[in-house]
């Protein structure tokens, strides 16, 4: 099993949509969870950070970690066409180096 | 200013050359890394220098040899190129090792051919 599944989509959806964004993982141990975005011919940007369970916000991004399932989401809301990226999930332990999933491309038609 | 910039951003070049990638940031970071991104968008990590001395090296063939002349650069050479190598090349760094929060360059396309 790997250590992070991330469905790659492609997604499509229109504009002011909520766009949700998934990943699995496997490790349990696993503390720190991120989303990274990554516009095309560009390199990923931290985009929310979260440690341990709970939700965070920031405007119109929303991430989850549900531990017991060990499950995390990116909710977009109101997506927009400037949100069209490829969404980067990545998870690390304490000491350990970050695991990326595969990441979910995104489109927002508008 | 650009905050890690990695030069050049595009290469082209022949199956058994031998490339060099360069990069630098002006961050003050302490760690820096070289991930690899294939064409399904997977990225994984190569290396990471702490301080200019090697951390992370995960199983990457011998032909990658990276260099940290000093903890802002992080060179990355490549030797005897295969088709395989095709990928887009990222540079990152960060505060402290095994950092979760990572702040990459714009990549290096790279075509062999």
């Amino acid at each position: 099993q790997k250590e992070v599944e991330q469905d790659p989509g492609p997604l499509s959806v229109p504009e002011g949509a909520i766009v949700s964004l998934n990943c699995t993982y496997s490790n349990s141990a696993f503390q720190y969870f991120m989303w990274y975005r990554q516009y095309s011919r560009k390199g990923p940007e931290l985009l929310m950070y979260t440690y341990s369970s709970g939700n965070k916000e920031d405007g119109r991004f929303t991430a989850q970690v549900d531990k017991s399932s060990k499950y995390i989401s990116l909710f977009i809301r109101d997506s927009q066409p400037s949100d069209s990226a490829t969404y980067l999930c990545a998870i690390k332990g304490g000491s350990e180096k970050l695991v990326f999933g595969k990441g979910t491309k995104l489109t927002v038609n508008p | 200013d650009t905050a890690v910039s990695q030069t050049p951003k595009y290469l082209v070049t022949q199956m058994g050359n031998d490339k060099s990638i360069k990069c630098e940031q002006n961050l003050g970071h302490d760690t820096m890394y070289w991930y690899k991104q294939d064409s399904k968008k997977f990225l994984k990590i190569m290396f990471s220098y702490n301080n200019k001395e090697l951390i992370i090296n995960e199983t990457v063939p011998n032909r990658f040899s990276p260099k940290s002349p000093d903890k802002a650069h992080l060179n990355l050479h490549i030797n005897s190129l295969e088709l395989g190598d095709s990928a887009v090349y990222f540079c990152a760094s960060s505060y402290g090792t095994y950092s979760e929060k990572l702040f990459f360059g714009s990549g290096t396309q790279l075509s062999v051919l």
